[in-house]
């Protein structure tokens, strides 16, 4: 099984400025990597794909980028809605599909 | 436009069953794979299931092999998970999801219902 491991688990930021999420996976996923955001109350919601590819509807801001093992989300400048937990889940060697342990983006 | 509705869930004691549909609309669904995720109390995400485009093909978590089984009806665009000898570690918000973009083999989940909660207790 590969695991998934994120960091840090708390991220306190102020608004404008930028957030940096960090994945990593214990062996190599290849970019077969997505990010998900998650506010409560509600399900998740697909940010980026393939490591690097926004999913439909996602704002700029976001982005992510690494491969292998090592990979990273970032938010160029928070807004009041990005405030949420993120999920990083790799889908290269499955089953089991898995998923990090999740990211929680706080206001500072 | 995607549209995912879950429901069957509520309580059920120690070694009970619960059937959890999800139906499925705006899409071709009988050719996609679909999935079911999971997230306890204050949880992170785990991925409990996945069925093909067809039903031929299922895999499992191990947390829920042998207990659980994922089966889909294609006429009426529904998916359903039957979750048999119940834990209290079952305990969840369970999603349905889908994976529409993916390439085959490659999934990650692109589309989520709003969850139905499952809730194994005496």
């Amino acid at each position: 099984e590969i695991v998934m491991t994120q960091s840090p688990a708390t991220l306190s930021v102020s608004p404008g400025e930028r957030a940096t999420l960090s994945c990593r996976a214990s062996q190599s996923v290849a970019n077969n990597l997505a990010w998900y955001q998650q506010k409560p109350g509600q399900a998740p919601r697909l940010l980026i794909y393939g490591a690097s590819t926004r999913a439909t509807g996602i704002p700029a801001r976001f982005s992510g980028s690494g491969s292998g093992t090592e990979f990273t989300l970032s938010i160029s400048s928070l807004q009041s809605e990005d405030f949420a937990i993120y999920y990083c889940q790799q889908y290269n060697k499955w089953p089991p599909l898995t998923f990090g342990g999740g990211t929680k983006v706080a206001i500072k | 436009q995607v549209q995912l509705g879950e429901s069957g869930g509520g309580v059920v004691q120690p070694g009970g069953s619960l059937r959890l549909s999800c139906a499925a609309s705006g899409f071709t669904f009988n050719l996609y794979a679909m999935h079911w995720v999971r997230q306890a109390p204050g949880k992170g995400l785990e991925w409990v299931t996945l069925i093909s485009y067809d039903g031929s093909d299922k895999y499992y978590a191990d947390s829920v092999k042998g207990r659980f089984t994922i089966s889909r009806d294609n006429s009426k665009n529904t998916l359903f998970l039957q979750m048999n000898s119940l834990r209290p570690d079952d305990t969840a918000v369970y999603y349905c999801a889908s994976s529409l973009m993916s390439s085959t083999w490659k999934y990650y989940f692109d589309n989520w219902g709003q969850g139905t909660l499952v809730t194994v207790s005496s």
